[in-house]
């Protein structure tokens, strides 16, 4: 594809529900990262998957979150029994390799009422 | 606490006028990255600039890089209303595993 792709765009729901939040990578892209941005304020790091793998899940805010990564494509980000303090700009990004430039996509917008 | 962090936190100028921004890190890094944000959604890279690079140019863009101080600062020159963005540095961190995004400035170009 062209770009990183992200879906849903916006999702509104209702707290102690589970959302699941899906990116799709730019073809060939073997890292893959997941950031959180609240309103107003800068990113915040949650996980990045080498592969399908995830070396360090010490950025997931608490328990409720986990993600996976499958063919060293499509990432999917889980948050269940959502919280108020969820709502935020869900956030992916894909590179060729670690550390170089990372193209994101357009978002997640998530509103838990 | 952030790896990275830019100041100011907001800037308002002129069009027309220089547009400077600051990021300080923390650890040793191989490189610095900077993005821009626009309405709260995908960033998009700008500039790259390595650990042994002073200074980059890309076009109204100019970045450099004291690594002894730990800095760095992007400079837009002629700003433009559409310049009106978010700016973000983002450093290695994790034993370069990770890339961590700092604070941002937000910048607004008055036309």
């Amino acid at each position: 594809g062209a770009g990183v792709s992200q879906s849903p765009s916006n999702k509104v729901t209702e707290k102690g529900k589970d959302v699941e939040l899906r990116c799709d990578p730019i073809s060939g892209h073997t890292a893959l990262y997941w950031y959180r941005q609240r309103l107003g304020q800068g990113l915040e790091f949650l996980i990045y998957f080498q592969g399908n793998s995830a070396p360090d899940k010490s950025g997931l805010p608490s328990d409720r979150f986990s993600a996976e990564r499958t063919g060293e494509s499509v990432s999917t980000l889980t948050i269940q029994r959502t919280q108020q303090e969820d709502s935020a700009v869900y956030l992916c990004a894909s590179s060729r390799r670690m550390q170089e430039t990372q193209y994101f996509g357009p978002g997640t917008r998530l509103l838990v009422l | 606490s952030q790896q990275g962090e830019e100041d100011p936190q907001a800037l308002s100028i002129q069009e027309g006028e220089n547009a400077t921004m600051n990021c300080s890190y923390k650890t040793s890094i191989n490189n610095l990255q900077w993005y821009r944000q626009n309405s709260g959604r995908g960033l998009v890279h700008l500039i790259l600039i390595r650990s042994n690079e002073r200074e980059k140019h890309s076009g109204r863009l100019r970045v450099t890089l004291d690594t002894s101080k730990k800095s760095s600062s992007l400079l837009i020159t002629a700003s433009r209303a559409a310049d009106t963005a978010s700016y973000f540095c983002a450093t290695p961190s994790g034993g370069y595993q990770k890339v961590t995004f700092g604070t941002g400035t937000k910048l607004q170009v008055i036309p």
